[in-house]
């Protein structure tokens, strides 16, 4: 089945820690985006990738990382610069139709 | 900038009722616009999209959305509700990065929908 996958499912930071989400893509797709959703925000994109080794900034970046070395992963690391990192978090892609395809979420809690 | 509104936090609905789901949206040009709904804790499924051509769309689970140009609405519609449909629903307009081929997503901030049974 193609599709995105993301992992884990719920994470837990203590505070001071950085922390990776994984998303996984098998759907070919060269861009790649990830949004953090609070209740009652709606989605804010915290990073996006159009191709390989290379990513720009979102709206909210401040406190966080990406890479794309491969095509079909784009991981992010919410550091320890990241104040209020409690949220939602979701990855979509992209490819040729311009449509965004999302993945199941990580909820981070921290504690 | 673009921006996108759904006036309706929060909408309750009885099974077998007709619901409409607003929104309006910001932009200079012709955008492409989405609709999308989240079940609690899950990720974003695509319900329809508006790329050009007709204004009227047709998407999964016997959703509809208009696009009104004069209005910058693009309402989502559904004739009989199921109580499966109960969720929150999110619009988004996608306007092109700039000289690039991928698309830059604005959301509302979602309408959650309640259904009576």
């Amino acid at each position: 089945d193609g599709g995105i996958t993301q992992s884990p499912k719920y994470l837990f930071r203590k505070e001071g820690q950085n922390v990776t989400l994984s998303c996984e893509q098998n759907l070919n797709h060269d861009a790649m985006y990830w949004y953090r959703q609070d209740p009652g925000q709606g989605l804010r994109l915290i990073y996006y990738s159009q191709i390989v080794n290379d990513f720009q900034k979102g709206d909210i970046a401040e406190g966080y990382s990406v890479s794309r070395e491969k095509k079909e992963s784009f991981p992010l690391t919410v550091t320890s610069a990241q104040k209020n990192p409690t949220a939602f978090y979701l990855c979509a892609s992209s490819g040729e139709t311009d449509t965004q395809y999302f993945g199941p979420g990580t909820r981070l809690t921290v504690l | 900038a673009q921006s996108v509104t759904q006036p309706d936090i929060h909408i309750t609905v009885s099974e077998g009722a007709s619901l409409e789901l607003r929104c309006n949206y910001s932009y200079g040009a012709t955008p492409y616009l989405f609709w999308y709904v989240q079940s609690p804790g899950q990720g974003l499924q695509l319900l329809l999209k508006y790329f050009s051509g007709d204004t009227l769309v047709q998407g999964i689970k016997g959703f509809e959305a208009e696009f009104k140009r004069s209005q910058s609405s693009f309402n989502l519609r559904k004739p009989s509700v199921h109580w499966s449909d109960a969720a929150e629903y999110f619009c988004a307009v996608a306007v092109p990065y700039s000289g690039a081929g991928s698309y830059q997503l604005t959301f509302g901030k979602g309408t959650k929908l309640s259904v009576i049974p």
